[in-house]
């Protein structure tokens, strides 16, 4: 059973160049989120997608975009990048697309990105 | 709008001794809380949530936080660290006012448990 699967776990970039991270789950989920992990800022929603066709800005979507590609997939895209962006992003999902929000997240293993 | 805030960034703890992580939440409307862990080069996994059904709430692992209304905290214990503990441990509060499907993550509390 693989859950959340993240590609690739690490990538370095040149300023200005674009990239797509990979997120594909298993389990069936409705609801799928990017995060960014920085250190003593925790977790920051980037985008979510409550259901396949559905996308919405988190707290950080500046620089970024979301493509729910089917209900298993959900890709996140740096079209330019820039220093700022360097990060831990992690894919999570959830079953539930309505206001089921006592369900728990499942996480991915995270990709390590650094913009140079 | 909904948010955690975690005290301590850092905090440090002897083999067998109490674990105590605070988070402090802030919402208008009965909140769902939840504890996740975050293991070396992992992603980050459920530990315990609070959901109403009853105030004090057991986890995985050793782990229970309680929910105190009076005081907006939902802070997580554990009786005896082992090394194994090791982690960081994110508050999450789901924010259910605004009619979507957000959790908010608090900053994080990195646990050091000494031999």
């Amino acid at each position: 059973n693989a859950g959340v699967t993240q590609t690739p776990k690490f990538q370095v970039l040149k300023t200005g160049q674009s990239m797509t991270l990979q997120c594909a789950q298993d389990m069936n989920h409705n609801s799928m989120y990017w995060y960014r992990q920085d250190p003593g800022m925790g977790l920051r929603l980037i985008y979510y997608s409550a259901s396949e066709g559905t996308t919405d800005k988190g707290e950080v979507p500046n620089g970024y975009n979301v493509s729910r590609l089917n209900k298993r997939e959900f890709s996140l895209r740096l079209e330019s990048a820039a220093p700022s962006q360097t990060s831990v992003y992690f894919c999570a999902s959830k079953i539930g697309r309505t206001l089921s929000t006592n369900e728990k997240l499942f996480f991915g293993s995270g990709t390590q990105l650094s913009v140079l | 709008a909904q948010s955690v805030t975690q005290l301590g960034s850092h905090v440090s703890v002897s083999e067998g001794a109490l674990v105590l992580l605070r988070c402090n939440y802030s919402s208008s409307v009965p909140p769902y809380l939840f504890w996740y862990v975050q293991y070396p080069n992992q992603g980050l996994q459920l530990l315990l949530k609070y959901t109403s059904a009853a105030t004090l709430v057991k986890g995985i692992n050793g782990f229970e936080a309680e929910f105190k209304k009076s005081e907006t905290s939902f802070h997580l214990t554990k009786p005896s660290a082992h090394m194994r503990d090791a982690a960081e441990y994110f508050c999450a509060v789901s924010d259910a006012t605004s009619g979507t499907y957000k959790y908010i993550f608090g900053t994080g509390t990195r646990l050091k448990v000494l031999a």
